[in-house]
């Protein structure tokens, strides 16, 4: 059975860090492009960030760019988000979601963590 | 940037048939996606490739993409059917989700 379980959300003050985690299990994780999608609440779906499964390459939406970094450890079949000078517009639920590239589609996604960004 | 354009809301009776369209700039050169959200759940693709359901998707749900617009199509709606959902193609190599459509089966 596929899954994907985040974990590392919680509430931080304006400026601050969070790092979020998201174990895979059940799938070959390293033949999967990954990504960070969040919704904040009461609205809709906003994709944060995405990692390639072979080439590394790494893309970030404007919103988060410069200040969020995503990342992946094969050996421990887990993605990363470090997420930097955190605004009140970051809260959220972050979910993390495999690409299945058959597919071409977001086909495996985890229950989510709650980012709360407030003083 | 791309965008996807969705309606809001929309409403439909059992059994009937609703149809949900998501517009983009020349969305039939690419794949849709299609993803349902119920209230409290991450959200689970419906369909993939612009007409392929995933295995467990029932036989009710159906998409279509040409020119500026994707469709999904829902035939004889269900009350379980009442959801949210997003429309997602891609844009170079990255993700673009629609504002989402909330389904209403009353």
């Amino acid at each position: 059975e596929v899954q994907l379980v985040e974990s590392g959300g919680g509430l931080v003050k304006p400026g601050g860090s969070l790092r979020l985690s998201c174990a895979a299990s059940g799938f070959t994780f390293s033949s999967y492009n990954m990504n960070w999608v969040r919704q904040a609440p009461g609205k809709g779906l906003e994709w944060v960030a995405s990692i390639s499964n072979r080439n590394g390459y790494i893309y970030y939406a404007d919103s988060v760019k410069g200040r969020f970094t995503i990342s992946r450890d094969y050996a421990k079949n887990s993605l990363y988000l470090q997420m930097n000078s955190l605004r009140a517009e970051d809260t959220a639920v972050y979910y993390c979601a495999g690409v299945d590239t058959a597919m071409v589609a977001l086909a495996y996604w985890g229950q989510g963590t709650l980012v709360t960004v407030s003083s | 940037s791309y965008e996807l354009t969705q309606p809001p809301s929309v409403s439909v009776s059992p059994g009937q048939t609703a149809s949900i369209t998501c517009s983009g700039d020349k969305l039939g050169d690419k794949y849709s996606c299609w993803y349902q959200q119920k209230p409290g759940q991450s959200p689970v693709l419906v369909i993939y490739q612009d007409t392929k359901r995933p295995s467990g998707i029932p036989e009710r749900f159906s998409g279509s993409n040409s020119g500026n617009t994707a469709t999904l199509t829902i035939s004889g709606t269900q009350a379980m059917d009442e959801a949210d959902y997003y429309c997602q193609a891609w844009d170079s190599s990255t993700v673009v989700f629609g504002g989402g459509t909330k389904l209403t089966v009353l």
